[in-house]
Parts: structure tokens; C-alpha cells; sequence
């Protein structure tokens, strides 16, 4: 079936913008992993859905990042007011929750570039 | 909190040699997850392997294959005839699942060149 999918792969910005970035899940994964990596860094993690609870916000770096999940399924990571060092490469997850290994899928990752 | 550490930024190795790539962590929990992830250029994360803390035995999968110390908290990688497909990075990965919460903590990386 299909893999976990991202859009756009890449996008380019004005400082200040808001921008928006996608990610469609495999389909029945109820967990859902939005990550930031840095040029030549490791991933730093962002925000974390699973199913209905309430997802899990600890990673954001400031008030002007935001993520929803509508319906469970596809999830959307809001900038806004977009700044240079938010410039990077953000991945997203998704995994079977409840199984013991929890293998997390990733999509291929949008490169945001902050001007 | 979990912390997860990997002290080589770089590493080559020729063709057909193996290479092994070090991971260590800390917890203090005594049940929980470690993984390896593989980036290659086109930046696409795949699981390479995955230990259960519970298991004594070392997993293996074809040329991949760890060495999982839990007292030391070591968890190294370890790649038998290296292929130029292997070139990539690499993450170490922990996860403990908490009250349905699955969340992982990642290393920095290693950046792993196969040298024809």
C-alpha cells in the first residue's frame, strides 16, 4: 500500500510568512509524529498524535508553531511569521499504535527554506 | 529524561569491510525499545533493526546485526560487508511506551560512507 506521504517537498519563503506543510498518513495508523531536522542534525521531535487523546505539544519550539490532525487521518504543521532558523527539513511519522514495536513509517520530509 | 548519544559524527568504510557504529543511552527505565534508522541521500528514514530491552539475544537481520549491552546502555550497530547502498545516516533510537504514549528520542546521527 501506499506510504506515508508529504507536501510540498519542498518550499521556499519569506520571513514572516505562514506556511502550512501536510502530511497524509498511512492509512489505520492511529499515531501520528511530526519531526524537525536541521542541516546535518539529528531529528528533533515536534508534536506527537494518537488517535482521539490529546496530542502530545511538549516539542514545539515556540508559540508559532501549531499542528491539528482532522479526522484522525491527515495532519497539517502551521508556521506562522516564519523565521530564518526555522529553515530545515520537517518528517513525518506514522505507526500502529498498541504493538509492541511501534515501528514508525516516515514520509519522504518537506525542506522548508526561510529567505 | 531519556537522552540518546552517538559519538561518531562520521565514519567510512571500504567496500566488503565491516563496520560498526556506537549508541549509547540513558534511562532509567528497565523495559523500552531501541532502534536503528537509516537516511540515505534521498532522505527517505527506513528501519533497519530493533531490540527489545527485555531480550538477551542480539537482533539480527541479514548483514545488520547489534550488540546490546544494557548495563553499559550500549547499543551499537554493527554492518558485515559493507555495500555502496549502505551509505548513509544513521540513527539510534529510543522508545519506552508510557500510558499509550509512544514517543521516541533520537540520536544525532552518524554519517556513513562505503568507499568503492
Amino acid at each position: 500500500g501506499a506510504g506515508v506521504s508529504q507536501s510540498p517537498s519542498n518550499k521556499v519563503t519569506e520571513k514572516g510568512k505562514d506556511v502550512e506543510l501536510r502530511c497524509d498518513p498511512i492509512s489505520g495508523h492511529t499515531a501520528l509524529y511530526w519531526y524537525r531536522q536541521s542541516l546535518g542534525q539529528g531529528l528533533e521531535f515536534l508534536i506527537y498524535f494518537q488517535g482521539n487523546s490529546a496530542p502530545d505539544k511538549s516539542g514545539l519550539p515556540s508559540d508559532r508553531f501549531s499542528a491539528e490532525r482532522t479526522g484522525g487521518s491527515v495532519s497539517t504543521l502551521t508556521i506562522q511569521r516564519t523565521q530564518q532558523e526555522d529553515s530545515a527539513v520537517y518528517l513525518c511519522a506514522s505507526s500502529i499504535s498498541g504493538s509492541d514495536y511501534n515501528e514508525q513509517f516516515f514520509g519522504p520530509g518537506t525542506r522548508l527554506t526561510v529567505l | 529524561a531519556q537522552t540518546v548519544t552517538q559519538s561518531q559524527p562520521e565514519m567510512s568504510v571500504q567496500e566488503a569491510e565491516t563496520v560498526t557504529l556506537s549508541c549509547t543511552y540513558d534511562t532509567s527505565e528497565n523495559n523500552y525499545y531501541l532502534f536503528w534508522y537509516k537516511q540515505p541521500p534521498s532522505r527517505q528514514m527506513i528501519l533497519v533493526i530493533r531490540q527489545e530491552a527485555y531480550k538477551q539475544q542480539n537482533a539480527t537481520e541479514n548483514r545488520f546485526s547489534v550488540n546490546f549491552q544494557k548495563a553499559a546502555k550500549s547499543f551499537s550497530l554493527k554492518i558485515s560487508d559493507s555495500q555502496l547502498g549502505d551509505t548513509a545516516m544513521y540513527f539510534c533510537a529510543f522508545m519506552k511506551p508510557y500510558s499509550g504514549t509512544y514517543k521516541y528520542i533520537f540520536g544525532t546521527g552518524t554519517r556513513l560512507k562505503v568507499l568503492a
